[in-house]
C-alpha cells in the first residue's frame, strides 16, 4: 500500500528556518517525480516545488526560489523540503505528492503538515 | 501562469441529488484537467485525469468532461460521503494550477 507519512511544521517566527519530511512506504522515492505543495488558510491549493526521480533536477515556485530546497534521501524513500527565512506568507498546510507518470498528476498525498509563521 | 476559475464557491445539495461544478482555465488546457476531492483532516483523493478518465477505486456516479477551457465535473447521485470541497487543476504547462475549490454542503 502506497503510503506517504508527513512529519515536521509548527509554529515559527518570520525569518526562522524549519525542514519538514515525508516518509514514503509502498514504492520507491527514486522511481518517482514528488512534489510540495501549500494550502494557505481559506485558500486554493498552490505548486511550491519539486524533484525529479533521481534528485538531479529541482524546481520551485518564484515565491519560494532561493529559500526553500527540496531534496530526498532515497536510501531512506524519504523527501524533504528544507524552509529558509520564512515570511508570513508561507503560512499553510504543506502536502508532498507523487507524481504520477504520464497522467501529469498527483496520485498520492500526504496527510499534510501545518506551518504557522507569525510574529 | 494558468489561472483556474471553479464555480459555484459552494453548492448546497440533498442526498441523491446532481450536482455539477465547472473549471474554467484562463488558456486552452487541452485535456490536461484533473479533479480532486478534499475531506477536513485527510489528504486530497484524486477523482478524475484527463478530464474524463475516472482513477481506479472511484465511484461511477463520478464523471468529468471538457476540453480547452472548459470542464465540468458531475456527481450523478450525491452519496453522503460526496459532502466535501472539490478542486480542479490542470497540468498543461508549468507551474500546475488548481481552482479554489467547490465546496460541497448538505442542503
Amino acid at each position: 500500500e502506497v503510503q506517504l507519512v508527513q512529519s515536521g511544521g509548527g509554529f515559527l517566527q518570520p525569518g526562522e528556518s524549519l525542514k519538514i519530511s515525508c516518509a514514503a512506504s509502498g514504492f520507491n522515492l527514486s522511481n518517482y517525480w514528488m512534489h510540495w505543495l501549500r494550502q494557505a488558510p481559506g485558500k486554493g491549493l498552490v505548486w511550491v516545488s519539486r524533484i525529479n526521480s533521481d534528485g538531479s533536477d529541482t524546481s520551485y515556485a518564484d515565491s519560494v526560489k532561493g529559500r526553500f530546497t527540496i531534496f530526498k534521501d532515497n536510501a531512506k524513500n524519504t523527501l524533504y523540503l528544507q524552509m529558509n527565512t520564512l515570511k508570513a506568507e508561507d503560512t499553510g498546510v504543506y502536502y508532498c505528492a507523487r507524481d504520477s507518470a504520464g497522467k501529469r498528476v498527483f496520485d498520492f498525498w500526504g496527510q499534510g503538515t501545518l506551518m504557522t509563521v507569525s510574529s | 501562469d494558468i489561472q483556474m476559475t471553479q464555480s459555484p464557491s459552494s453548492v448546497s445539495a440533498s442526498v441523491g441529488d446532481r450536482v455539477t461544478i465547472t473549471c474554467r482555465a484562463s488558456q486552452d488546457i487541452s485535456r490536461w484537467l484533473a479533479w480532486y476531492q478534499h475531506k477536513p483532516g485527510k489528504p486530497p483523493k484524486l477523482l478524475i485525469y484527463g478530464a474524463s478518465t475516472l482513477e481506479r477505486g472511484v465511484p461511477s456516479r463520478f464523471s468529468g468532461s471538457g476540453s480547452g477551457t472548459d470542464f465540468t465535473l458531475t456527481i450523478s447521485s450525491l452519496q453522503s460521503e460526496d459532502f466535501a470541497t472539490y478542486s480542479c487543476q490542470q497540468s498543461n504547462s508549468s507551474p500546475r494550477t488548481f481552482g479554489d475549490g467547490t465546496k460541497v454542503e448538505i442542503k
